[in-house]
């Protein structure tokens, strides 16, 4: 069974970093495209980055360009999101999801931007 | 980027009655490739989303048969057949036809 675990979330400061993973298990991650999604709270979704197989390829939303990194290790099944110089209006829940269709979804992590 | 409108935001179904949900795109989702990348995502009470269609019509594998999608270029329809008690949450229509991707502001389905 496909399985997408988030981690790394918590509250920071604003201008500050963080760094959240994804843990891939239950099919070949090295195949697809992964993608970060957030949430803010009470709100809808908002489509962030994605990086296709092999991490040649990344694509951001405006929003976060020049600030937030999309990364992958293939040897891991692990997708990674490094933020950083981060503003209050990133708070949200974090989803990783599987593919260019969006197919499998992560229970999410939550990051606090707040002073 | 390419704005996606549903209708209604809210709507308070009866159990066992139809519902339809709209989605409107400011462009045609169209692909080059000849496909039309049109999602539907479920989000029940406190989960994350679940994809229910995919590429407008094609129902995602587990998906009860009540669900169903249709619809071309800039208008997009959600139903569900027979409204039950689990499917109460948020429905988001997605795009992934232009960059960036982009989604519906969501419809809250409710029982009444």
């Amino acid at each position: 069974e496909v399985h997408l675990v988030e981690s790394g979330g918590g509250l920071v400061q604003p201008g500050g970093s963080l760094r959240l993973s994804c843990a891939a298990s239950g099919f070949t991650f090295s195949t697809y495209w992964m993608s970060w999604v957030r949430q803010a709270p009470g709100k809808g979704l908002e489509w962030v980055a994605n990086i296709n197989q092999d991490g040649s390829e990344k694509n951001y939303v405006d929003s976060v360009k020049g600030r937030f990194t999309i990364s992958r290790d293939n040897a891991k099944n692990s997708l990674y999101l490094q933020m950083n110089s981060l503003r209050a209006e990133d708070t949200a829940v974090y989803y990783c999801a599987r593919g260019s269709g969006y197919s499998w979804w992560g229970q999410g992590t939550l990051v606090t931007v707040s002073s | 980027d390419v704005v996606m409108t549903q209708s209604p935001l809210s709507l308070p179904v009866t159990l066992g009655q139809p519902a339809s949900i709209s989605c409107r795109s400011s462009q045609s989702l169209v692909h080059s490739d000849g496909n039309t990348y049109l999602f539907w995502f479920q989000q029940r009470p406190g989960q994350s989303p679940r994809r229910l269609i995919y590429n407008v019509s094609n129902r995602d594998s587990g998906v009860p048969d009540r669900f169903s999608g249709s619809g071309s270029g800039t208008d997009f329809t959600l139903k569900i057949s027979r409204v039950e008690a689990e499917d109460v949450g948020v429905y988001y229509c997605m795009q992934g036809t232009h960059w960036p991707p982009t989604f519906g502001q969501g419809t809250k389905v409710e029982i009444k």
